[in-house]
């Protein structure tokens, strides 16, 4: 089993509607959780952080996470053209400290 | 802050020929980390430096890498000899965090790598 599943897409959704965004990790112990976003031929930039159980929102931007389900996920709500990029989902390798391990990412394409 | 800086940002080379790669973290950072992204494989660490001395280097490939950072503002990833299935994108990223934290990672440009 890979440490980060994510679907590799694409997600194909029409502008204004709700993207969802999901992401399973294999290492229990994972207490932060990283979501990248990459344009392509570009670099990864972070777009959220979450640190505990539930849901966290910044902006038009909601992470959810359940430890128990090693379960991690991204909303995007009121989705827009500019939203198409992959995202990279990035718990923490081996479950603590500064090392993060990437998943595959999930590309998400905006349909106007 | 200018960011992380790469440099080249391009690189064609011929199999069998040295490549380096360098690498300028944001100022103050003292977490420094390369990254080899491809289609196939996706987004791997290679190796992780923390206040300039490596901590981890279980991702890199085979003895042909290698990385040194000689200090907290230049580090540089070596390829010797180089080989057609070591073309990939190499990403720089540097963050603030310590040993024990996580903490946002800020990757430069990349080297889009070629080797024929």
């Amino acid at each position: 089993q890979k440490e980060v599943e994510q679907n590799s897409g694409p997600l194909s959704v029409p502008e204004g509607a709700i993207a969802s965004l999901n992401c399973t990790y294999s290492d229990r112990v994972s207490q932060s959780f990283f979501w990248y976003r990459q344009y392509s031929g570009k670099s990864p930039e972070l777009i959220m952080s979450i640190y505990s159980n539930g849901d966290k929102e910044d902006g038009r931007f909601t992470a959810q996470l359940n430890k128990a389900s090693q379960y991690v996920s991204l909303l995007i709500r009121d989705s827009q053209p500019s939203d198409s990029a992959t995202y990279l989902c990035a718990p923490p390798l081996r479950g603590a400290g500064n090392m993060l391990t990437f998943g595959g990412g999930t590309r998400l394409m905006v349909k106007p | 802050d200018a960011g992380v800086i790469q440099s080249p940002r391009h690189e064609v080379t011929e199999m069998g020929q040295e490549v380096t790669l360098r690498c300028k973290p944001i100022s103050g950072h003292n977490s420094l980390f390369w990254y080899r992204q491809t289609m196939m494989r996706g987004l791997e660490l290679l190796i992780y430096f923390n206040n300039n001395v490596p901590i981890d280097d279980s991702g890199m490939p085979e003895d042909r890498f290698s990385a040194k950072m000689p200090n907290a503002s230049f580090s540089t990833l070596k390829i010797q000899p180089s080989e057609p299935r070591d073309s990939a994108v190499y990403f720089c990223a540097s963050s603030l965090a310590g040993l024990a934290g996580a903490d946002t990672q800020y990757f430069g440009p990349g080297t889009r790598l070629t080797v024929l």
